[in-house]
């Protein structure tokens, strides 16, 4: 079954320092996508950073970088020089195929990153 | 810069009322979905669309219908409001994707729902 797990229910970081996120997800599929979502406590949904399975580099967008280990199945979340806007939810979700030839995504349940200065 | 509406943003229902949640996009998206998010947990999707026309159940569909007369609305229905479906409902859209693709859905900001 296809599943994403985010094992950190919370994490907490000084400002300026970086923080690692992690995901492992669960496919047999050999074309997927992997993105992660940034919701603040204001609730909206905020797209961070895309991975695609035959990516051979990994993403990187500002501050965020993305560490992808394909063999591992791991899509972790880095965030380089924590700031306090940084404190959220992150969500780390695939992309999968579901019937009528769509696709949507599956989330993991989430880790609250929380910055102190 | 109007992307994904949803309304109402909060709304408190009597068990057994119904309602609709309203979401258009103004980004001519084909895809469309519904997902709920429960206190502490990931989104989960409840009934997505492909196009006009065109719906399909996602994983937690019991006690919800859809529609798609149009290319901008997908509108969520919830005939007999339960306790159970007490959550935060995003609406979601973008282009029509493979599963490769790096097109990311884009978000309402959510309608807050209360069944008491």
């Amino acid at each position: 079954a296809q599943k994403i797990t985010q094992t950190q229910p919370g994490m907490f970081v000084q400002e300026k320092e970086a923080v690692t996120l992690d995901c492992t997800y669960d496919t047999s599929d050999q074309s997927y996508g992997l993105f992660w979502y940034k919701q603040p406590s204001s609730g909206e949904m905020i797209f961070l950073i895309y991975q695609g399975s035959y990516d051979e580099q990994n993403a990187t967008e500002g501050r965020y970088s993305l560490n992808f280990q394909k063999a591992r199945k791991s899509a972790n979340l880095v965030i380089s020089a924590s700031q306090l806007g940084d404190s959220a939810m992150y969500f780390c979700a695939m992309r999968v195929f579901r019937n009528q030839a769509g696709t949507a995504l599956i989330f993991g349940k989430g880790t609250t990153l929380s910055v102190s200065s | 810069n109007a992307g994904v509406t949803q309304t109402p943003k909060f709304r408190i229902l009597k068990i057994g009322q119904s309602m609709t949640l309203q979401c258009t996009q103004d980004m001519n998206h084909n895809y469309m979905y519904w997902y709920r998010q429960d206190p502490g947990m990931g989104l989960k999707l409840i009934y997505y669309s492909v196009g006009a026309g065109i719906t399909d159940k996602g994983e937690v569909p019991n006690g919800y219908n859809v529609s798609r007369s149009t290319t901008e609305d997908f509108p969520l229905r919830l005939e007999l409001a339960a306790p159970s479906q007490t959550s935060v409902y995003f609406c979601a859209s973008s282009y029509a994707t493979g599963s490769y693709s790096n097109q990311p859905q884009h978000f309402g900001d959510g309608t807050r729902l209360s069944i008491l």
